[in-house]
């Protein structure tokens, strides 16, 4: 296992079209996360699951924002309808609920997104 | 109010020196997690080091370390023997009960020769 991969690694696209990213987390982990990190600034939580259940999702999360993890592995986050503002580095990363509460979280390298 | 505060910026130290990041938090959870990440510019955030809030003892990994003032509500990190490839961002964060992990802004070290 490689770690947490995401895809593409950089998006550019025209304000108000769809994008989609891609997030296939470390294969015995059962979270997954997204978050969503603008220039200076330190990643914002946006959304996670455990296996297939979205538990928690952000304020953040518009509803042109959404998250599926179908069958519990890998993860898909759409925009729908992009704006300027949604320019941002989109972060996953997953882990392995433990008692000890110390298992971190292991991220992937992020895709880039630039609107247009 | 902020939950994870870096009053740093930037920093920087000389190879081989010592440098202390800052980290205060905000929490009135009695239980919590505090982490500390690197980001390089290839922008993948690296897992570094955790205190959980009933640890007696500082953590400690490798040339890391974890000044934890659990009374001043401070988790500042420790890097010992500074290396060139240290320079990175440095993200504090801290996990509630919600497992979800809040951040801080940040602090850009750069280590030179």
């Amino acid at each position: 296992d490689t770690g947490v991969s995401q895809d593409p690694r950089h998006k550019i696209t025209k304000r108000g079209q769809n994008v989609t990213f891609r997030c296939d987390p470390i294969s015995e982990h059962n979270r997954l996360y997204w978050y969503r990190q603008t220039l200076g600034q330190g990643p914002e939580f946006l959304t996670y699951f455990q296996n297939e259940a979205q538990l928690e999702k952000s304020r953040l999360l518009s509803d042109r924002f959404s998250a599926e993890r179908p069958k519990g592995s890998f993860s898909t986050l759409e925009i729908q309808r992009t704006e300027q503002g949604d320019s941002a580095m989109y972060l996953c990363a997953s882990s392995l609920v433990s008692l000890s509460g110390k298992d971190g979280y292991t991220f992937g390298s992020g895709t880039r997104l630039t609107v247009v | 109010a902020q939950k994870i505060t870096q009053t740093q910026p930037g920093m920087f130290v000389q190879e081989k020196e010592a440098v202390t990041l800052d980290c205060t938090y905000d929490t009135s959870d009695p239980s919590y997690g505090l982490f500390w990440y690197k980001q390089p510019s290839s922008g993948e955030m690296i897992f570094l080091i955790y205190q959980g809030s009933y640890d007696q003892q500082n953590a400690t990994e490798g040339r890391y370390s974890l000044n934890f003032q659990k009374a001043r509500k401070s988790a500042n990190l420790v890097i010992s023997a500074s290396q060139l490839g240290d320079s990175a961002m440095y993200f504090c964060a801290m996990r509630e009960d919600t497992d979800k992990l809040i951040f801080g802004t940040g602090t850009r070290l750069q280590v030179f020769p």
